[in-house]
């Protein structure tokens, strides 16, 4: 099973919701990723996690809070978000972090969001 | 800092060509290059990797070439099908993540 999903796949909030985005995995990788991606725009790397730890965070605003429970699951809590932060949210994964040239992350199908 | 970009941004080309999309990098200090594809809104599919130490890789009718010390990498796709329309993406493996190109959309024409 080579398969990251990810849930909801559409999510329409206003600025004052509170929701989370949920992706998942069991291919037993133990590195996870959270990335941005703006109509028409490559993919933005946001949170990294390693063994359940944040490794890099890329100056992401606070209103964007990532949390590992566990090694299969990693979410993204949204809150007080703006119009601008309307985009496809990717969620990656790999088997460590990427440090080996045979390395490659896996990416799930994103889930749209759109802020009123 | 690592930049990466691809020309041409778009390109629409009839069904049965073969075309080559190409990719740039700044930094040449990279573990591999990838190539994706990237359906309206929809995730990333991998296409090919090529390692840091590799020239090509193929796949099908795809072929990927990469040169480190001129910082390139073509796609190079074989009798286009109409099914191949999508966007394609490079990125390059530095320290613990991708840098992604700017992408290149192909429209093929039935």
């Amino acid at each position: 099973d080579t398969e990251v999903t990810q849930t909801p796949k559409h999510l329409v909030m206003g600025m004052t919701n509170k929701k989370s985005l949920k992706c998942e995995q069991h291919m037993g990788h133990r590195a996870m990723y959270w990335y941005k991606q703006k109509a028409k725009k490559p993919p933005e790397l946001m949170f990294v996690y390693s063994y359940e730890k944040l490794s890099i965070n890329e100056s992401v605003p606070s209103r964007f809070s990532p949390e590992c429970p566990n090694s299969s699951l990693l979410n993204l809590h949204l809150h007080a978000l703006q119009p601008e932060d309307s985009a496809l949210y990717l969620c990656a994964s790999s088997q460590e972090l990427l440090a080996l040239s045979t390395d490659t992350q896996y990416f799930g199908p994103g889930t749209r969001l759109t802020v009123l | 800092k690592q930049e990466v970009t691809q020309i041409p941004a778009a390109l629409s080309v009839p069904e049965g060509e073969n075309l080559v999309l190409n990719c740039s990098f700044t930094d040449s200090a990279i573990y591999n290059l990838q190539w994706f594809r990237q359906d309206p809104g929809k995730g990333l599919t991998s296409l090919l990797l090529i390692q840091s130490s590799q020239r090509e890789q193929t796949s099908g009718r795809l072929n990927a070439s990469l040169d480190k010390s001129s910082g390139r990498s073509t796609l190079y796709i074989a009798a286009s099908q109409p099914g191949d329309s999508a966007t394609y993406l490079c990125a390059t493996s530095g320290t613990y993540k991708y840098i992604f190109g700017t992408g290149t959309r192909l429209k093929v024409l039935a």
